[in-house]
């Protein structure tokens, strides 16, 4: 099992500026992910974060919009960069330990950009 | 990855079952069956999943038919916490590997909404 906490829980940012967002696992994950809720929607993968190698983002997603980090197994940043109010939504990161496991998810960091 | 197609929402009633339907006509032979749910102001929570065989944990039970192309999540006896937006999923078992790990991404669709009436 996995036990994530994601910081901050939630924020309010003005337009042009950039938030970083921490994901920090209690246990070594290989793969980790990172997704968005826009409000009243269902969640959109935005990437996939391999510790080691550079993260893979997926359509409509790119790195210079969303940097991500992910320096160690147990830790990934997720970086929303010149914001503006389409920007506000739920972040959300997840781990899992193979196709036939479970995944586990943070309760979500929620944006909103003003 | 394969579509999924779930009703919009459904309800039931305390105490009672039940069964939450999910198609997935277009789902190939790798592809794992997975129930995810989604309480208010919460992050998506694991209920079961599957490839082939009918699964049954202490949450819910999973059905499966026979050529795969359908199935139900089953809630034995509802309660008020289990009102949520339930979500099925198939995850590709060709998908991503790591480390000698295959793994598969999450594509959520829109959910049944569940609500439960005391």
């Amino acid at each position: 099992s996995a036990v994530i906490s994601q910081k901050p829980s939630r924020d309010i940012c003005q337009r042009g500026t950039s938030l970083t967002i921490q994901c920090q696992v209690d246990s070594q994950v290989t793969m980790m992910f990172w997704y968005r809720q826009q409000p009243g929607q269902s969640l959109t993968l935005i990437a996939t974060a391999n510790q080691g190698s550079e993260a893979t983002y997926e359509s409509g997603f790119v790195i210079d919009k969303f940097p991500i980090s992910r320096p160690n197994l147990t830790f990934s940043t997720l970086t929303v960069s010149n914001m503006s109010p389409e920007d506000s939504s739920i972040y959300l990161c997840s781990v899992e330990f193979g196709i036939n496991t479970e995944a586990f998810f943070g309760q979500g960091t929620r944006l909103t950009v003003v | 990855d394969a579509k999924t197609t779930q009703p919009n929402s459904m309800e039931s009633n305390e105490e009672e079952p039940v069964h939450l339907p999910c198609n997935h006509s277009t789902i190939s032979g790798t592809d794992y069956i997975h129930w995810y749910r989604q309480l208010p102001s919460q992050g998506p929570e694991y209920v079961i999943h599957g490839l082939t065989s009918n699964v049954n944990n202490r949450m819910a039970s999973l059905a499966i038919a026979e050529d795969r192309k359908s199935s139900t999540l089953i809630l034995h006896r509802a309660t008020l916490r289990d009102a949520a937006v339930y979500y099925c999923i198939l995850r590709d078992g060709v998908g991503l590997w790591a480390g000698g790990t295959s793994y598969g991404k999450l594509t959520f669709g829109q959910g049944t909404i569940l609500t439960v009436h005391p």
